[in-house]
């Protein structure tokens, strides 16, 4: 078990660029959650998923932001269209269902110039 | 919509004395999960607390869950320069499913 993955670990791209973050959860695990974290706060939920299914997305940040689980393993993020104030770390956890302690990556660093 | 709101935001303490954080949340919840994260680092799980007026320990640091549910403690005992870091609580209600929220944190400094 080697953990919760994320690639990249920093991004760094111009203003109104598209970028897509990759998150690989503990296998076991059939719950993946995204996060958003700024500089001096706690991370801030943003969508998960039970599988394949997205079970939660009413707290994604704007219609440009988007994810992914297609095969019910990897997850994808994707911002579109990037702004300046999207500049943040995203974390990716996993975790077994029904309120289980969850397991964080360690993030993709995004800075938009 | 659900708040969680800790406090204090920073912490500064001589090596050797203790340290707590508290923890609020706007309504009840299911249970209350808190996490450490150093610097650099990620969130870390480092216990759940489920029933009302739980109180859980881990070597130094004991955790208490509110008898209504909406409150949480973590209290560290003896502070080491290994606690350095952001103590965070993160409250899930009943009817959430599944998302954590998180409240801003409490940073711990030690001083040697």
């Amino acid at each position: 078990d080697t953990g919760v993955s994320q690639d990249p670990r920093h991004k760094i791209t111009k203003r109104g660029q598209n970028v897509t973050f990759r998150c690989d959860p503990i296998s076991e695990h059939n719950r993946l959650y995204w996060y958003r974290q700024t500089l001096g706060q706690g991370p801030e939920f943003l969508t998960y998923f039970q599988n394949e299914a997205q079970l939660e997305k009413s707290r994604l940040l704007s219609d440009r932001f988007s994810a992914e689980r297609p095969k019910g393993s990897f997850s994808t993020l994707e911002i579109q269209r990037t702004e300046q104030g999207d500049s943040a770390m995203y974390l990716c956890a996993s975790s077994f269902p029904g309120g289980q302690p969850q397991h964080f990556g360690d993030g993709t660093r995004l800075s938009i110039l | 919509g659900q708040q969680v709101m800790q406090i204090p935001q920073y912490q500064h303490v001589q090596e050797g004395e203790d340290f707590t954080t508290y923890c609020n949340s706007s309504t009840t919840l299911s249970n209350i999960q808190w996490y450490k994260q150093r610097p650099g680092g990620h969130p870390v799980f480092l216990i759940q607390l489920v029933k009302s007026g739980e109180v859980k320990k881990q070597k130094r640091l004991t955790f208490q869950f509110g008898e209504a549910k909406k409150n949480s403690s973590l209290h560290i005992t003896a502070t080491q320069t290994t606690d350095v870091g952001t103590y965070f609580c993160a409250g899930q209600d009943g009817g959430s499913q599944g998302n954590l929220i998180f409240g801003k944190g409490t940073k711990l400094s030690v001083k040697p």
